[in-house]
């Protein structure tokens, strides 16, 4: 079975400083990661995922994460937090070699960006 | 944006009443997934589609039957509404089996029994 852990329900950051929402995860095999954002009564959007290659990914809106095999953990990271950064962030995993049932996510971390 | 719209967006019921939530895409996505979030437990897979008339439960299915008789089109019942129910649906695609896993997310219905 495939788990997550988002071990933060909330984190608070000053608008300019770095953020780091924390996420570790469980595979059998091998994982794919991704992280979505949640913005008040919207659905979740893309952000960005970990498939393979370079452990640090890029995604949308400055966003970033590492991955990291040994810690088993995928923290996602913006080295100057905007105000707009404030929404619900999910961390999600599935097995590489994983049938249909879609993807295994956490329960959310609330961040806030403080003016 | 993969299309994804679900219908209805809001919906108050009594207990014991049915009620079926539709989700419409325009993707000819493969796989499609009803999920429910609840504050404390995030997401969780309710049925899974991963083909026309091909369904399969996930972790918190009881109460909930879907079907699928078109590829665009994934239906979530509940026969007998119950306040446990109470809750955001969400509908979700993906493109295929060999494909990253990648899910692309409706808007949400939200469903309050009373």
């Amino acid at each position: 079975a495939q788990s997550v852990a988002q071990p933060e329900d909330q984190v608070n950051v000053a608008e300019g400083n770095p953020l780091t929402v924390k996420c570790t995860y469980s595979v059998s095999g091998n994982p794919y990661l991704f992280w979505y954002v949640q913005y008040p009564n919207r659905g979740l959007q893309f952000l960005l995922k970990y498939i393979t290659g370079d452990n640090l990914v890029k995604g949308s809106y400055g966003f970033e994460a590492e991955f990291n095999k040994s810690q088993t953990s995928f923290h996602l990271k913006k080295p100057s937090a905007l105000v707009s950064d404030s929404a619900l962030y999910f961390c999600a995993v599935r097995d590489m070699w994983g049938g249909a049932d879609g993807l295994t996510f956490g329960k959310g971390t609330h961040l806030i960006i403080q003016p | 944006d993969a299309g994804i719209t679900q219908s209805p967006r809001h919906k108050v019921t009594e207990t014991g009443t049915p009620v079926t939530l539709r989700c419409h895409q325009t993707e000819n996505h493969r796989y499609m997934y009803w999920y429910r979030q609840d504050p404390g437990h995030g997401l969780r897979l309710i049925h899974y589609s991963y083909g026309v008339k091909d369904t399969d439960k996930g972790e918190v299915s009881d109460g909930y039957s879907v079907s699928r008789s078109k590829t665009e089109d994934f239906l979530l019942t509940l026969e007998s509404a119950t306040s446990s129910q109470t809750s955001v649906y969400f509908c979700a695609t993906s493109r295929g089996e060999w494909s990253t896993g990648e899910l692309f997310f409706g808007e949400g219905s939200r469903l309050t029994v009373l």
